[in-house]
């Protein structure tokens, strides 16, 4: 199989703390991860796709200072909202695309971030 | 840019009663086409997917053909279960290059009932 878990699940912080989201890829390498916001009854919106290694490319709008995007290995992603407020409030998904020639993305069961 | 439009739900039906959902999509080029499946407290599966013009996904009994001239991709079974309860998501990608960006529609939750 190819399994993806995002730690934590859920998670509830103080306006003007920071964050941090885990993607981890199981059973196999990702070489590239991707990271999705989930507005209620909305569509996933791509956030940045996070290269193994590199910078992060983050899609038009979001804001890279606020959402740090960290690739340190083949099996590990992680999102920091730094500063967070009650709008970056939101369901937080990950997915990884094994190493190779294979575009299918594999989805994490996501983190329910809320701040207060 | 792309986009997909879907139905919106939700879509409640008895079990054994016919399933359509409906996809359109917009795109420059030849995207390949997708059904994601996301099950409660779970993340997002793969159901089904299609690379080209008229390929025809198929997946646990859903199907769904890829049709350039209408530009939809609409999702069908033929005799639904509770255990198909899930929300269900239309999506693209565009062919070129390696990123492979996936645009998604905002999901239609299904709810099969006995």
């Amino acid at each position: 199989g190819a399994v993806v878990s995002q730690h934590p699940s859920r998670v509830i912080c103080k306006s003007g703390t920071s964050v941090k989201i885990e993607c981890r890829s199981l059973d196999f390498q990702a070489t590239t991860m991707f990271w999705y916001r989930q507005f209620p009854k909305k569509s996933l919106m791509l956030m940045a796709t996070s290269n193994e290694g590199s910078k992060a490319t983050y899609e038009q709008g979001v804001e890279k200072d606020k959402f740090l995007i960290n690739h340190a290995s083949l099996t590990l992603s992680t999102l920091t909202v730094t500063s967070a407020h009650p709008e970056d409030s939101s369901f937080y998904i990950c997915s990884a695309r094994k190493t190779g020639l294979s575009y299918e993305q594999y989805f994490g069961p996501g983190t329910r971030l809320t701040v207060t | 840019g792309n986009s997909v439009t879907q139905m919106e739900g939700p879509v409640t039906l008895s079990e054994e009663a016919f399933l359509t959902i409906n996809c359109t999509y917009t795109a420059t080029g030849y995207p390949s086409l997708f059904w994601y499946v996301q099950y409660p407290g779970e993340g997002l599966q793969l159901l089904l997917k299609a690379t080209k013009a008229d390929d025809k996904g198929s997946n646990k009994g859903f199907e769904a053909t890829y049709r350039k001239e209408t530009t939809s991709f609409h999702l069908e079974k033929g005799s639904v279960q509770v255990s198909d309860s899930a929300v269900y998501f239309c999506a693209l990608s565009g062919n070129t290059g390696t990123a492979s960006k996936l645009t998604f529609g905002t999901g239609t939750r299904l709810q099969v009932t006995l």
